[in-house]
């Protein structure tokens, strides 16, 4: 079974426009992760949050973690078309290195 | 570093047939996973292996699959014998969770049609 849920599955933006995309989680978790796949590649890391962490940056990523309600949210600011992609959060909890990964947010750019 | 590299890329095989699917992680990784990825069911974890041990098979859908780490730089995924409702791509991913760097590097993917 999935752990992690993504809200939307799916979203579409123009250029510009910033997209968000949540994730919920039902039991305890050690970080939480995003990764980005595009379309028939492997997943790509990118960033990662810590349970004792609120909020993280890299680039035009922006991660928020309130694990008093198990959510997550990404967002991306002043999206690209290069940024057409599925977006998944993934957990990690007691197990080193073991993940748990949602379905996925597949977010498209129009130009 | 070249990445994760998995062989072959793609792979068709009638049912039936034993298939075989490698793996090389990233040097110096000691985590090692293997993931299967549909519509229908996302992404699976199916095992994982923690210097060259395995950790966790319960992703591991039936007697058919089997994997190996015969050593720190190789580990293969076998489906004897296959079955069409085994297409799928599947994914291995390494990581060193002990340096404090938990997120898992991925493979371009093997995708699997079987007949």
């Amino acid at each position: 079974s999935q752990q992690g849920e993504e809200d939307p599955q799916a979203l579409s933006i123009q250029e510009g426009e910033n997209a968000t995309m949540n994730c919920s989680y039902k039991t305890s978790i050690n970080n939480l992760q995003w990764y980005r796949q595009n379309s028939g590649r492997g997943l790509v890391h990118l960033i990662l949050i810590r349970s004792n962490e609120r909020e993280k940056h890299s680039g035009r990523l922006r991660v928020t973690l309130d694990t008093s309600k198990k959510s997550s949210s990404l967002l991306i600011t002043a999206s690209r078309a290069a940024d057409t992609a599925s977006y998944f959060c993934a957990t990690g909890g007691d197990s080193w290195g073991k993940l748990q990964f949602g379905a996925g947010t597949q977010v498209v750019v129009t130009p | 570093d070249a990445g994760v590299i998995q062989s072959p890329r793609h792979e068709v095989t009638e049912m039936g047939q034993e298939v075989t699917l490698r793996c090389k992680p990233i040097s110096g990784h000691d985590y090692l996973f293997w993931y299967r990825q549909t519509m229908m069911r996302g992404l699976e974890l199916l095992i994982y292996f923690n210097n060259n041990v395995p950790i966790d098979d319960s992703g591991m859908p039936e007697d058919r699959f089997s994997a190996k780490m015969p050593n720190a730089s190789f580990s293969t995924l076998k489906i004897q014998p296959s079955e069409p409702r085994d297409s799928a791509v599947y994914f291995c991913a390494s990581s060193l969770p002990a340096s404090g760097g938990y997120e898992q590097y991925f493979g371009p993917g093997t995708r699997l049609t079987v007949t």
